[in-house]
């Protein structure tokens, strides 16, 4: 059974300070990694992706992989309350490069003004 | 809007009842996949397909679960004989391989369901 581990939260953390997100995975051959955030009520929205060890810089966010560990996380500097949401971790495993993902149950991150 | 649409955004309906519900995918993505969400879970996949092939279909899509993409283009998704444990957000999402294939997926607004 492939499994996405995340630890479900809440997590708080004071406005301007770094949020960090975890996630670890079972299958060691995983390929992709995702990071979505949702919005209490709506959907999913797709905000990072990394396939290479080391980390991967968008704006305020960082996704760091380390396959060897099997673990991945997501940084958010200078968090901000409109940051507060679930943030999803998934995972594309490898015996389905191109089919569905594999996702954690999420955390909840709570970003206090 | 360029993005994944799905019809309705809700849907109450009695046990027993039969639904469907409709994903319009982004216009240049082939593959569309079907997922599940509940309350405090993450989204577990139910179907996916490559244009029109149905490929691949979960376990947890049990036989009063039918899903078709007869075009290519939209999907539908039907519930026979709802019953109350189908109540949950149902989530459409698309992609395409130009992506450098890492399987990147955009999600529509999902539709929910609520079965009495």
């Amino acid at each position: 059974q492939k499994e996405v581990e995340q630890n479900s939260g809440p997590l708080s953390v004071p406005e301007g300070a770094i949020a960090s997100l975890n996630c670890t995975y079972s299958d060691r051959g995983s390929q992709s990694f995702f990071w979505y955030r949702q919005y209490s009520g709506k959907s999913p929205e797709l905000i990072m992706f990394i396939y290479s060890n080391g980390d991967k810089e968008d704006g305020r966010f960082t996704a760091q992989l380390n396959k060897a560990s099997q673990y991945v996380s997501l940084l958010i500097r200078d968090s901000q309350p409109s940051d507060s949401a679930t943030y999803l971790c998934a995972v594309n495993p490898t015996w389905g490069s191109q089919g569905n993902l594999i996702f954690g149950k999420g955390t909840k991150l709570s970003v206090k003004p | 809007d360029t993005g994944v649409s799905q019809n309705p955004r809700h849907k109450i309906t009695k046990r027993g009842q039969n639904v469907t519900f409709r994903c319009d995918p982004i216009s240049e993505h082939n593959r569309l996949y079907w997922y599940r969400q509940t309350l405090g879970q993450g989204p577990e996949f139910l179907t996916y397909f490559q244009n029109e092939a149905q490929l691949e279909k979960s376990r947890l899509l049990s036989d009063r679960f039918s899903a078709e993409r007869p075009k290519g283009s939209f999907s539908t998704l039907e519930i026979q004989r709802t019953e109350q444990g189908d109540s949950a957000m149902y989530l459409c999402a698309s992609t395409t391989r130009g992506l450098a294939g890492h399987n990147e997926q955009f999600f529509g607004p999902g539709t929910r369901l609520t079965v009495l």
